[in-house]
């Protein structure tokens, strides 16, 4: 039971690239987040999902995408990767309902933008 | 404008002494608070929670306190071990929606 899997672990971007970050999670979790935590800072929320076919934008949507086509899946994509989005991502899932705010997180991605 | 927040950054501590984690929150429709842990190069793990119909709530050596009226809420760990030394982030949601960090407090407990 691995829980939430983020990979990869660590990536280093050039300015203009882009890439994919990607969660796992066998917790059959309807819900998905992605969050951003920047140094001496809290996390920030980028997108969620409340279910398959279904996604929003949380606080820091901009410069980013992602889908759930899956339970399972919840991939966020960089697109034109900028030196600001340079942070520690992390993936987390929960249960929705009143147990929606005890979330599970991945071990984080963090991402180097030069 | 910064929902939640933990003004102390850091806080130090003697090994069996209380440790007290302090959060506050602007928005008055949130209605259920969390406590998260974190340890290095590791994510976030849940601590403990309370919904806002509760003034308390106790779990083991961990004790979230919740003063709607003041929109304050606190973490005592009794008593502290070396263990607990981690960055400790307060979060907060309205109806056990999407949930708003505080930028965290790292406590350190000294043997």
């Amino acid at each position: 039971n691995a829980g939430v899997t983020q990979t990869p672990k660590f990536r280093i971007l050039k300015i203009g690239q882009s890439m994919t970050l990607q969660c796992t999670q066998d917790m059959n979790h309807n819900y998905m987040y992605w969050y951003r935590q920047d140094p001496g800072m809290g996390l920030k929320l980028i997108y969620y999902s409340v279910g398959a076919g279904i996604t929003d934008k949380g606080e820091v949507p901009n410069g980013y995408n992602v889908s759930r086509s899956t339970t399972e899946d919840f991939p966020l994509r960089l697109e034109l990767a900028a030196p600001s989005q340079t942070s520690v991502y992390f993936c987390a899932t929960g249960e929705g309902g009143r147990k929606n705010g005890e979330l599970f997180f991945g071990e984080g991605s963090r991402l180097t933008v030069l | 404008d910064q929902q939640v927040k933990q003004n102390s950054p850091s806080l130090s501590v003697q090994e069996g002494r209380i440790s007290i984690l302090n959060c506050d929150y602007t928005n008055s429709m949130f209605d259920y608070f969390l406590w998260y842990k974190k340890y290095p190069a590791e994510g976030p793990t849940f601590l403990i929670s309370i919904s806002s119909i509760k003034d308390k709530n106790e779990d083991g050596r961990f004790t979230v306190f919740l003063n709607k009226s003041a929109k304050h809420l606190s973490l005592h760990i009794v008593p502290s071990q070396p263990g607990d030394s981690a960055v400790y982030f307060c979060a907060a949601s309205v109806n056990a929606g999407k949930s708003t960090f505080g930028d965290g407090t790292t406590l350190t407990v000294k043997p």
